[in-house]
């Protein structure tokens, strides 16, 4: 059981927009930054955001992140079929240790 | 293109011990932590700890605190995860990973399975 709480499965169609959820504690989420993975089938994660809304250089702006509280998302825009994959958030504990959420499966019907 | 190069997939037998090895270019090798984590098949990451190469300090998750070892070696820019008294448990694929104290960033290894089984 996760520390941070994501939701197993979201789906959407091509071109919408979704939000996929992260929720933690005051000493995780509220006082850490957040950051987001998205892993494609077969491959290691890659970083898409960074300290709650940072994207690293060649992230599409597509994809956005905020924290309000002790919850994150994730956002995506423009669904592409190559979006799907699975979507981590992670955060410091507080305690020295890096804790990540369960995932997101995110389909794209 | 894989900027961090792990070494190869190991079968071990329970209550082995396993050493991976995570080898970086020197740009990546000063200057920012070496994060490993873990995931077992069809499962979520699990974030393990971390060394600092620059003087060898390291950090682990309690869950790993007494059997994981992380080590590096400056002559050949490469850092170390040593994981001992295996179980079906540890069969998972290990990553290392670039990042800051905090956070597990930009580089990632290409993973390396280990699968514990009698």
């Amino acid at each position: 059981q996760s520390v941070l709480t994501q939701p197993p499965s979201v789906s959407a169609a091509p071109g919408q927009k979704v939000a996929l959820s992260c929720s933690g504690s005051n000493s995780v989420i509220g006082n850490n930054y957040v950051s987001w993975y998205q892993q494609l089938p077969g491959t290691a994660p890659k970083l898409l955001i960074y300290e709650n809304n940072k994207r690293p250089s060649g992230v599409p702006g597509r994809f956005s992140g905020s924290k309000s509280g002790t919850s994150a998302t994730l956002g995506i825009t423009g669904l592409q079929p190559g979006d799907e994959a699975d979507y981590y958030c992670a955060a410091w504990d507080g305690s020295l240790s890096v804790v990540f959420g369960g995932g997101t499966k995110l389909t794209v019907l | 293109q894989v900027q961090l190069l792990q070494s190869g997939a190991e079968v071990k037998k329970p209550g082995a011990s396993v050493k991976v090895s995570c080898k970086a270019p020197k740009y990546l090798f000063t200057g920012f932590y070496m994060h490993w984590v873990r995931q077992a098949p069809g499962q979520g990451l699990e974030w393990m700890g971390w060394i600092n190469p620059d003087n060898g300090g390291a950090k682990y998750a309690q869950k790993f605190q007494a059997r994981v070892t992380m080590t590096r070696d400056t002559s050949v820019t490469t850092v170390y995860m040593d994981l001992s008294g295996l179980t079906s448990d540890d069969t998972a694929v290990y990553y290392c990973a670039t990042g800051d104290m905090t956070t597990v960033r930009d580089y990632w290894g290409q993973g390396t399975l280990v699968a514990v089984s009698s």
